[in-house]
């Protein structure tokens, strides 16, 4: 299976830029897609494709990256973006989620 | 508005069988495959099941952790799939998620809790 590292958590200031990054084990062309994920809720979809921006998403965020690495970036953080961010891979089956970058504000 | 709940988690014992059920509605389901993605308390995300639409057959993956234990399946007719985990294991205990389509996972259910205990 394709596996996907993310750091574990980050801390940042609200209105700084914060960057989450996601290596996979193996090409993942551009299928990669990133979800946010609050304490006791459902995770929702933040980026697909990479780089695509999901309906009703903050344009505060965005997404880069092919093949190997990617990368989620949120500028400016805001105190709601208080979260676990995953990324999951959908090139190769079975799809993967990385295991979580818990985000915390400083 | 698109729906997703999931119903039928609970607490079992070891060795025990369930089976989950996931209503939808606001989408045209015969469209769409169907997910089920789990999560253990405190960790993160695993995919468990992929049944495609009529277009695919029904066809349906499975985890490699999980394949011999769990049956996914769909009712065009009332909008829904289903999940049937059996020989239920302490490790299975999670949050067990409805999600709709090939990925991304767009939308997803609040989740069902499974717990496997004695």
């Amino acid at each position: 299976d394709t596996v996907l590292t993310q750091s574990p958590a980050l801390a940042v200031s609200p209105g700084e830029r914060v960057t989450i990054s996601c290596r996979a084990s193996e090409s993942v062309s551009t299928l990669m897609h990133w979800y946010q994920q609050k304490p006791g809720q459902q995770p929702t979809l933040l980026i697909y494709l990479a780089s695509n921006l999901e309906s009703g998403v903050p344009a505060r965020f965005s997404g880069s990256g092919s093949g190997t690495d990617f990368t989620l970036t949120i500028d400016p953080v805001e105190a709601d973006d208080t979260a676990t961010y995953y990324c999951q891979q959908s090139w190769n089956d079975p799809p993967t989620f990385g295991g979580g970058t818990k985000l915390e504000l400083k | 508005e698109v729906q997703i709940l999931e119903t039928g988690g609970g607490l079992v014992k070891p060795g025990g069988s369930l089976r989950l059920s996931c209503a939808t509605s606001g989408f045209n389901f015969n469209d769409y495959f169907m997910n089920w993605v789990r999560q253990a308390p405190g960790k993160g995300l695993e995919w468990v099941a992929q049944i495609r639409n009529k277009n695919y057959n029904y066809a349906t993956y499975y985890a490699e952790s999980l394949e011999g234990r769990v049956t996914i399946s769909r009712d065009d007719s009332k909008s829904s799939v289903y999940l049937q985990v059996s020989s239920l294991r302490a490790e299975d205990t999670a949050i067990y998620y409805c999600t709709r389509g090939g990925s991304p996972f767009a939308y997803w259910g609040q989740g069902t809790l499974v717990t496997v205990s004695s």
